[in-house]
């Protein structure tokens, strides 16, 4: 099974301020790769599929990048409610596996 | 708009069996893949199976293959997940997500509102 792990395990940040959290992969996945959001009390949100492709109604600040085994994920304006924890998933391989998640919180 | 509408959650017993639906309408359910995916409390995403379209492939984590059964009934526009030998691990939020294409490609493009799942005695 592909290992995903992301970093920083938490970040604290002030509105307004860009963001980059990061996301490996054990092994690649090309660029067989999604971002989830998942704020508190809510359900995932799919943000980002195909390392890049922003899904539907997902705001322009979110940008993905990356491929193989090494990806980001870019807020470039963190708005008050982008604070959230946030995952990726491999889906390159079976089984599709998960990110332990970042935490975004209020500085 | 999509919809996915999970039930039949709750307390199960270890050993026990539960049985969770998910109706759901505003797409064509018979041309996508479907899958459930699991949050124990205040802890990540867990991946626990997946069904193609028509139902003839199916897929499971290896915490839960031999124990639990996804099927769907494209008539009714449901998919299900029976869980028999429930395990206190279990406990968990399940999820419903519908996949982007009719098999492969597991990511989840919509989630249902979660059911919670305790195994307790």
């Amino acid at each position: 099974e592909i290992v995903m792990t992301q970093s920083p395990a938490t970040l604290s940040v002030s509105p307004g301020e860009r963001i980059t959290l990061s996301c490996g992969a054990s092994q690649t996945v090309d660029s067989a790769l999604a971002w989830y959001q998942q704020k508190p009390g809510q359900v995932p949100r799919l943000l980002i599929y195909a390392a890049s492709a922003r899904a539907t109604d997902i705001p322009a600040r979110f940008s993905g990048s990356g491929s193989g085994t090494d990806f980001t994920l870019t807020i470039s304006s963190l708005q008050p409610e982008d604070f959230a924890v946030f995952y990726c998933e491999q889906y390159r391989s079976w089984p599709p596996t998960f990110g332990q998640g970042t935490k975004v919180e209020i500085k | 708009e999509v919809k996915l509408v999970e039930s039949g959650g709750g307390l199960g017993q270890p050993w026990g069996s539960l049985r969770l639906s998910c109706a759901a309408s505003g797409f064509t359910f018979s041309s996508f893949s479907m899958s459930w995916v699991r949050q124990a409390p205040g802890k990540g995403l867990e991946w626990v199976a997946s069904i193609s379209n028509d139902g003839d492939s199916t897929n499971y984590a290896d915490s839960v293959q031999g124990r639990f059964t996804i099927s769907r009934d494209n008539a009714k526009n449901t998919l299900y997940l029976q869980m028999d030998s429930l395990r206190v691990e279990d406990t968990a939020v399940f999820y419903c997500a519908k996949n982007p294409r009719s098999s492969g490609w597991i990511y989840f493009d919509s989630w249902g509102q979660g059911i919670l799942v305790t195994v307790s005695s």
